[in-house]
């Protein structure tokens, strides 16, 4: 079956530097992938799309990467900062679907 | 423009109620999904709604229903109530439609504590 993988281990990493989380893919080929940003008790924020297509994606501090022959993709904050503490979550559609696989996401803190 | 609206924000239910979730999409988006999070299972789809039809279906039991409305609003409902279902239920509108890649916008979900 099509499953996502995020390191469920949070990750802690000095304001200032670049923090990079890993999503793998098994077992299918998305079109393209999501990134989202969640807060504790509140909703995930869509933040990127990076289509199969595409090898890098940037959006101001934030830069992702799609490697379709590793079947993953690396989201990186680039001078992170304590606001960017959060839990990221990756989520490829499901191949013919209009349904989304969400990893489990990794949580982030950032310390200052 | 308004955001998705969940009602209600907190509810707390016994074993075997039943419950029903609202869901209020961003204006002009016809595709509605549900998911239910859990500490241990992450998000979890449950179903997909566009025009009043439901497209997907994730891997829950029947306990687990849903509905969508003409002016695109959807309902879930749950019934027979477990322990097991208390978790944050999460609602997101999307502009799906064929051939585009429909970024999801969620609401703030609905905290379900069963008792």
């Amino acid at each position: 079956s099509q499953k996502i993988e995020q390191n469920s281990e949070a990750l802690n990493i000095q304001e200032g530097k670049t923090a990079t989380l890993t999503c793998n893919y098994t077992n299918y080929s998305p079109a393209y992938l999501q990134w989202y940003r969640q807060d504790p008790g509140r909703g995930p924020v869509f933040l990127l799309l990076i289509r199969e297509n595409e090898k890098e994606k940037r959006k101001e501090r934030l830069k992702v990467t799609f490697d379709t022959t590793l079947k993953q993709s690396l989201f990186h904050i680039t001078a992170s900062q304590p606001a960017d503490s959060a839990t990221y979550l990756c989520a490829p559609p499901t191949s013919g679907t209009y349904k989304y696989i969400f990893g489990t996401g990794t949580r982030l803190k950032v310390l200052a | 423009k308004a955001g998705v609206t969940q009602t209600p924000r907190y509810l707390i239910k016994t074993r075997g109620q039943q419950v029903t979730l609202s869901c209020s999409p961003i204006s002009g988006h016809r595709s509605v999904s549900w998911y239910q999070q859990t500490p241990g299972q992450g998000l979890q789809f449950l179903f997909e709604y566009f025009s009043e039809t439901q497209r997907n279906k994730g891997n829950f039991p029947g306990r687990f229903s849903g509905r969508q409305f003409s002016n695109s609003r959807s309902e879930m409902n749950v019934s027979t109530l477990e322990l097991g279902d208390s978790a944050l239920y999460l609602c997101a509108s999307s502009f799906f439609r064929t051939g585009t890649t429909g970024e999801l916008f969620f609401g703030e979900g609905s905290r379900l504590t069963v008792l």
